[in-house]
């Protein structure tokens, strides 16, 4: 059954430092989100990449975050400078033609520890 | 008022036991529904879309009641397996392809 891949599972960064977190969809999606979720907290969304390029990003991903589809394959998530704040699991998610509307298929997570 | 909102519960019941969650949405304009479940520090997995019919798969029934913006999720014969927690989304539809998730439900399944 084909999956989202993310990798690392889990990194440990150091305050000011930039993470590339990294993520390969499912091969005939189209429509590739990041999420995160904070320890505790609900799931959220970050940005939607369509066609390569932004096609939707929440308050959350300001100035300091990117995102960039490098080849046919990888779907990578930046942070420039990370905060303590910053410290969540990253989830990479993809879906079909229609968008969410059959909803999204999630990878296993980037648990992201800022120190 | 909350986008999505769920009783977070925890819901314990006993190995057999049929369990029900419910969920209410703020944007009446949403088009698409759906349960996924969220193993503990794990990723949210889609158990099923949600249809304003009414659907079923196995064990599972999911109901959408548009006018009250009200979803459920039935779970019959409960297994210890099913012990997770259960996640209401909304995808608003539009010019949007994001996913709102609900703080989710915890659902524990005891022997």
């Amino acid at each position: 059954e084909p999956e989202v891949t993310q990798t690392p599972s889990h990194q440990v960064t150091q305050m000011g430092q930039e993470v590339i977190l990294r993520c390969v969809p499912i091969s005939n999606h189209l429509y590739f989100y990041w999420y995160r979720q904070i320890l505790g907290q609900k799931v959220e969304f970050l940005v939607s990449f369509y066609n390569n390029e932004i096609s939707e990003k929440s308050e959350i991903f300001d100035d300091q975050f990117s995102v960039e589809r490098p080849d046919g394959s990888n779907f990578t998530l930046k942070i420039r400078s990370t905060k303590l704040e910053d410290s969540a699991m990253y989830f990479c998610a993809s879906s079909e033609g229609e968008g969410a509307a059959m909803g999204a298929f999630f990878g296993q997570g980037t648990r992201l520890t800022v120190v | 008022r909350k986008e999505v909102e769920q009783d977070p519960g925890p819901f314990n019941v006993p190995e057999g036991a049929t369990v029900a969650f419910n969920c209410t949405y703020s944007n009446s304009a949403s088009q698409s529904f759906f349960w996924y479940r969220q193993d503990c520090r794990k990723e949210p997995k889609l158990l099923m879309s949600v249809y304003s019919s009414g659907n079923e798969d196995g064990r599972f029934t999911a109901q959408l009641n548009r006018a009250s913006q009200y979803i459920s999720l039935l779970i019959r014969d409960s297994k210890l397996s099913d012990s997770a927690t259960y996640l209401c989304v909304v995808n608003p539809g539009g010019a949007t392809n994001k996913l709102i998730f609900g703080t989710g439900t915890l659902l524990a399944v005891q022997p």
